[in-house]
């Protein structure tokens, strides 16, 4: 059964940083692009940051590029999301997501229940 | 960036057929995938590559993609599928996930 597990998050001051990891199980993560997805309250779902199977390939969102940084630990089922410079525009719950990609497309199958980062001073 | 534009909501009643519109630039030559949320849970995918439907997923569920407007259609509709429903595509020239603003479906 696939799982995904993220811990990390919490209260931070605007400026601040943190890191929120995402432990994987029930699959062989270096097989699987990740991705990390984040909700403001009451907002749709924004894609925030992928990684390739064997993390040599990251992308971001314009909204976090040069803040974020994302990174896999495949031995260790792990996967990372560092988060610097936060402002309030940063707080939303922080989904991690196991990708499904094709050289045409790429979708999430799985998600975690997320955990909640809030940016307050 | 790509852009992704979904009606905020979408009303039907029971057994009717309600239908959820993503519109973006020639979005049929792009694969679509949907997404349903309910309140408190992480969203669920309910069609991959425009048409296809996970295991689990009802067969009320069906999707189609053409032109400049994807289409998620929910056949039959019951209380049940009340719920947000997101459109997503990849873009394969920036190598960003693109999520639509989502709809919200009401069972009246």
């Amino acid at each position: 059964e696939v799982q995904l597990l993220e811990s990390g998050g919490g209260l931070v001051q605007p400026g601040g940083s943190l890191r929120v990891s995402c432990a994987a199980s029930g699959f062989i993560l270096n097989n699987y692009a990740m991705t990390w997805v984040r909700q403001a309250p009451g907002k749709g779902p924004e894609w925030v940051s992928g990684i390739s199977g064997s993390g040599s390939r990251t992308s971001y969102a314009d909204s976090v590029k040069g803040r974020f940084t994302i990174s896999r630990d495949n031995p260790g089922n792990t996967v990372y999301l560092q988060m610097n410079s936060l402002t309030a525009e940063d707080t939303a719950v922080y989904y991690c997501a196991k990708g499904e990609c094709t050289s045409s497309s790429c979708y999430v199958d799985y998600w975690g229940q997320g955990i909640l980062v809030t940016v307050s001073s | 960036s790509y852009v992704l534009t979904q009606p905020p909501s979408v009303s039907e009643a029971p057994g009717k057929t309600a239908r959820v519109t993503c519109g973006g630039t020639n979005i049929g030559s792009k694969s679509v995938h949907w997404y349903q949320q309910k309140p408190g849970q992480a969203p669920v995918l309910v069609i991959s590559y425009d048409s296809d439907r996970p295991s689990g997923i009802p067969e009320r569920f069906s999707g189609s993609n053409s032109g400049n407007t994807a289409t998620l259609t929910i056949s039959r509709v019951e209380a049940g599928d009340e719920a947000d429903y997101y459109c997503q595509v990849w873009d394969n020239r920036s190598d960003h996930w693109v999520f639509g603003g989502g709809t919200k479906l009401t069972v009246l």
